[in-house]
């Protein structure tokens, strides 16, 4: 079975200041691993995705993520964080060697503050 | 391009009344599509998926019933909605291809009052 987990439920950073939001993950065999941003009242985002290739993946609005696989984990970064950033995050993880419907599993969420 | 209608965007509906959320797609065929609840603004609920025409899969037993009587066309509904119906309900679709995430849509908000 896989599973990801989002080990926190709200992080706060200062404007400007680095950002990173956790990401953990558990499949058999190669994920395919993604990012969404929520805003309030709104549907999800898709931010970045890693398939294969280079670890560090690069996605929207200056976000990228670190595919690290002997740690299963897949972090979402940001150099500067802007007060605009602030929203629910969800990472999601997707067996590779599975085929179903049901697919994408998605963390629990965590809420990025960013504090001017 | 690929687009996904969800409408109404917020309805406030009486306890025991009846429920129809409708989800269409457009710019694609044949996609796999699914319906979430997401309670008090964190975790989201996997409620119904369905891989084509008249094909649903139910995840959770509850009030709730799905339907897809067109290829791009998915309709959640109730037929007397509970207090704990109340959420935000979303839709995505997802073309095929494990490499492809979900396409949401831009939610309902229900209030059963």
């Amino acid at each position: 079975a896989q599973s990801v987990a989002q080990p926190e439920d709200q992080v706060n950073v200062a404007e400007g200041n680095p950002l990173t939001v956790k990401c953990t993950y558990s499949v058999s065999g190669n994920p395919y691993l993604f990012w969404y941003v929520q805003y309030p009242n709104r549907g999800l985002q898709f931010l970045l995705k890693y398939i294969t290739g280079d670890n560090l993946v690069k996605g929207s609005y200056g976000f990228e993520a670190e595919f690290n696989k002997s740690q299963t984990s897949f972090h979402l970064k940001k150099p500067s964080a802007l007060v605009s950033d602030s929203a629910l995050y969800f990472c999601a993880v997707r067996d590779s060697g599975v085929r179903s419907a049901r697919q994408l599993t998605f963390g629990s969420g965590t809420q990025l503050t960013v504090l001017p | 391009s690929q687009t996904i209608h969800q409408w109404p965007a917020t309805l406030v509906q009486p306890v025991g009344s009846p429920l129809s959320l409708e989800c269409t797609v457009e710019g694609t065929s044949n996609p796999n599509l699914y319906w979430y609840r997401q309670a008090a603004g964190r975790g989201l609920q996997l409620l119904f998926y369905s891989v084509g025409i008249g094909q649903i899969s139910s995840e959770v037993p509850q009030n709730l019933s799905a339907s897809r009587p067109q290829d791009r066309q998915f309709i959640l509904s109730s037929k007397k909605l509970l207090l704990s119906d109340s959420g935000f309900y979303l839709c995505a679709w997802r073309i095929g291809g494990g490499k492809y995430g979900y396409t949401f849509g831009s939610g309902t908000r229900l209030t059963v009052v």
